[in-house]
């Protein structure tokens, strides 16, 4: 399967900053990322649809501008929390799918938010 | 939106004992994927189905695709210590939607 790395994998920050999450896939050009939240005992919450070369697809409820996600590459997508506050800190996780045909998922390993 | 309904939600079972957890779903999917998660890591993949009635394994691993294509079991067996953690099931209809079930929290006791 495709391999997913993210970094950081932990990070505190100030509230008011801004902070950036990297995910990279590894050995497969994803045309395609998905950025997840979760909430500590919860399931994972669909953030985002990143799309290389265009604008990402955000899901209800999530705000665009405090969630800026860029996929400037096929390898790479990030994801900057805007002035962040307590309230964004959380467990985020990135994710690409494998072929068309397959169409399986697979995940970074997180990276935890910690806003002071 | 599509619904998940994945249980139990958590278990506590002895070394050696079989686990199943299942998934079901108010919709048809035509892919189900099974994932284990530890503490403070994304989830790893760790079954994917894609046929009604499939029927696959992974070492201790066993799942299914159920026919009516709306639900999902994951039978481990003889349970050991490194299988505790967060089991989700997740359904895939189109080719960038994927839902996911609450989590079962598995506890073994050596």
């Amino acid at each position: 399967g495709a391999v997913v790395s993210q970094h950081p994998s932990w990070v505190i920050c100030k509230s008011g900053t801004s902070v950036k999450i990297e995910c990279r896939s590894l050995d497969f050009q994803a045309t395609t990322m998905f950025w997840y939240r979760q909430f500590p005992k919860q399931s994972l919450m669909l953030m985002a649809t990143s799309n290389e070369g265009s604008k990402a697809t955000y899901e209800q409820g999530v705000e665009k501008d405090k969630f800026l996600i860029n996929h400037a590459s096929l390898t790479l997508s990030t994801l900057t929390v805007t002035s962040a506050h307590p309230e964004d800190s959380s467990f985020y996780i990135c994710s690409v799918t494998g072929t068309a045909s397959t169409g399986e998922l697979f995940f970074g390993e997180g990276s935890r938010l910690t806003v002071l | 939106g599509q619904q998940l309904n994945q249980s139990p939600q958590s278990m506590f079972i002895q070394e050696g004992e079989d686990v199943s957890m299942n998934c079901t779903s108010s919709s048809i999917f035509n892919t189900w994927l099974w994932y284990k998660q530890d503490p403070g890591e994304g989830p790893v993949l760790l079954i994917a189905l894609y046929k009604a009635g499939e029927l696959t394994s992974n070492g201790r691993l066993t799942a299914q695709f159920g026919i009516t294509r709306k639900d999902s079991f994951l039978n481990i067996s003889a349970s050991i210590p490194s299988d505790v953690g967060i089991y989700f099931c997740a359904g895939r209809y189109n080719f960038n939607k994927f839902y996911f079930g609450s989590g079962t929290k598995l506890n073994v006791k050596p």
